[in-house]
């Protein structure tokens, strides 16, 4: 399995630019994770998933985000317009839930979003 | 309100010797917790996760314990080499699948 796929690894984009980041999860994993990453606040969640249906959006931080989740192996995380505090590394996660009890979380290698 | 807080944010340690980590929390009922190591430039790998009525679990040079009356979790590696070096952090989870991690202790073993 090749793991969780994010893209781009790297973008660098200008103030007031749209920011569109990609997730492809693990074939099989019912559950989507974003978290943002920074050395001010750490891992902090943005918005999870299960079976493509977002179950908790608390962590975004402002309207300018939104994420989307179209099946089950493809989700978007928008940021429109960006501003430079919204420079971090981006993770997603994914993981089985059944119930009641989630699987260990699997992160993929981040997108480390700088915005000038 | 809810808040993890891990030891310290850097721990540094001879080679051969046990690192332990600690994870507090506060007004959470999590039912079960989660360790995982970063290093640089990459994301986090899951560990060890530790369920509410179990008191302690080992991994190879692992072992996690976890106290719910002291709210309280330890990560112990005993041996420790300079490969071991990196951010742990730990998660707490409610059985609604969310997970909240702790801002993470950097761990470095010296030769």
């Amino acid at each position: 399995d090749a793991g969780v796929i994010q893209s781009p690894r790297h973008e660098v984009t200008e103030m007031g630019q749209e920011v569109t980041l990609r997730c492809k999860p693990i074939s099989g994993h019912n559950s989507l994770f974003w978290y943002r990453q920074t050395m001010m606040r750490g891992l902090e969640l943005l918005i999870y998933f299960n079976n493509n249906v977002p179950i908790d959006d608390s962590g975004m931080p402002e309207d300018r985000f939104s994420a989307k989740m179209p099946n089950a192996s493809f989700s978007t995380l928008k940021i429109q317009p960006s501003e430079p505090r919204d420079s971090a590394v981006y993770f997603c996660a994914s993981s089985s839930y059944s119930g009641g009890m989630t699987d260990t979380q699997y992160f993929g290698p981040g997108t480390r979003l700088t915005v000038l | 309100s809810q808040k993890i807080e891990q030891n310290s944010e850097a721990l540094n340690i001879q080679e051969g010797k046990t690192a332990t980590l600690t994870c507090n929390y506060t007004n959470y009922s999590p039912a079960y917790l989660q360790w995982y190591r970063q290093d640089p430039g990459r994301g986090p790998v899951f560990l060890l996760l530790i369920r509410e009525n179990e008191k302690e679990k080992r991994k190879e040079r692992l072992k996690v314990t976890f106290d719910t009356t002291l709210k309280q979790s330890l990560f112990h590696i005993t041996a420790s080499q300079p490969a071991d070096s990196a951010t742990y952090l730990c998660a707490l989870n409610t059985n609604a699948g969310k997970s909240t991690f702790g801002d993470g202790t950097t761990l470095t073993v010296k030769p």
